[in-house]
């Protein structure tokens, strides 16, 4: 089944323990994305890729680190986290489209919770 | 910059039409629609690009105009299973790959 798997997908932390969410795609996608949910805020990039080596930042970058060491995974770190990235984050890939990425496809979601 | 929906909400009865706006100050490459469900992931609709090329879902159509910078979501004959978030999404310009959505619409089917 073609899917984009993340972990954790619940978390609670305490401020400045570093943490991982991984993601995963089994579709050989070259574009990968982090999105970031909050309540009136709606969905915001953080980071993407668009292939193995290859990221750039988004609207929202700061407090966070990515990697593409491999096409299927794209994992989202947060060295120092602070509470103000409480937040439900998305995975996201697609195939390049031409320039731009094409139709997303959606990991489940990670909420965090940084205390 | 955010492109902004409207309107920010909507109820309909099941059957009823809506139609949702995205406005973009900025030039638009190409426009992407999707549904999100409460507590899920989005899901992709639909994505219009500059000439009119359209593809996307069965039983909702979306229009593109590009010298307005806009584009609207037309779902006809509502059903409960639209309920959702809708956002637009764009890259804005050809060859960058930073994305960017919409400030969202809710739109809740009442039986």
């Amino acid at each position: 089944e073609a899917q984009v798997t993340q972990n954790p997908r619940y978390l609670i932390t305490v401020t400045g323990k570093k943490l991982t969410v991984t993601c995963s795609q089994n579709m050989n996608h070259e574009y990968m994305s982090w999105y970031r949910q909050d309540p009136g805020l709606g969905l915001r990039q953080i980071y993407y890729s668009m292939n193995v080596e290859v990221t750039d930042k988004g609207d929202v970058p700061e407090g966070y680190k990515v990697s593409r060491k491999e096409k299927r995974n794209f994992p989202l770190i947060l060295e120092s986290p602070s509470p103000n990235q409480t937040s439900l984050y998305f995975c996201a890939s697609s195939l390049e489209g031409q320039g731009e990425p094409y139709e997303q496809y959606f990991g489940p979601g990670t909420r965090l919770t940084v205390t | 910059q955010q492109p902004v929906q409207s309107p920010q909400a909507v109820i309909l009865r099941e059957g009823e039409d809506a139609v949702i706006n995205c406005s973009s100050s900025k030039a638009l490459y190409s426009v992407h629609w999707y549904r999100q469900k409460h507590g899920e992931a989005p899901v992709f609709l639909m994505i219009l690009l500059k000439g009119g090329e359209q593809k996307g879902h069965e039983k909702i159509s979306a229009s593109f105009n590009e010298k307005k910078q806009q584009s609207s979501l037309y779902l006809t004959a509502s059903q409960l299973s639209y309920s959702g978030t809708y956002f637009c999404g764009t890259a804005y310009r050809w060859g960058t790959y930073k994305y960017i959505f919409g400030t969202g619409t809710r739109l809740k089917v009442l039986a």
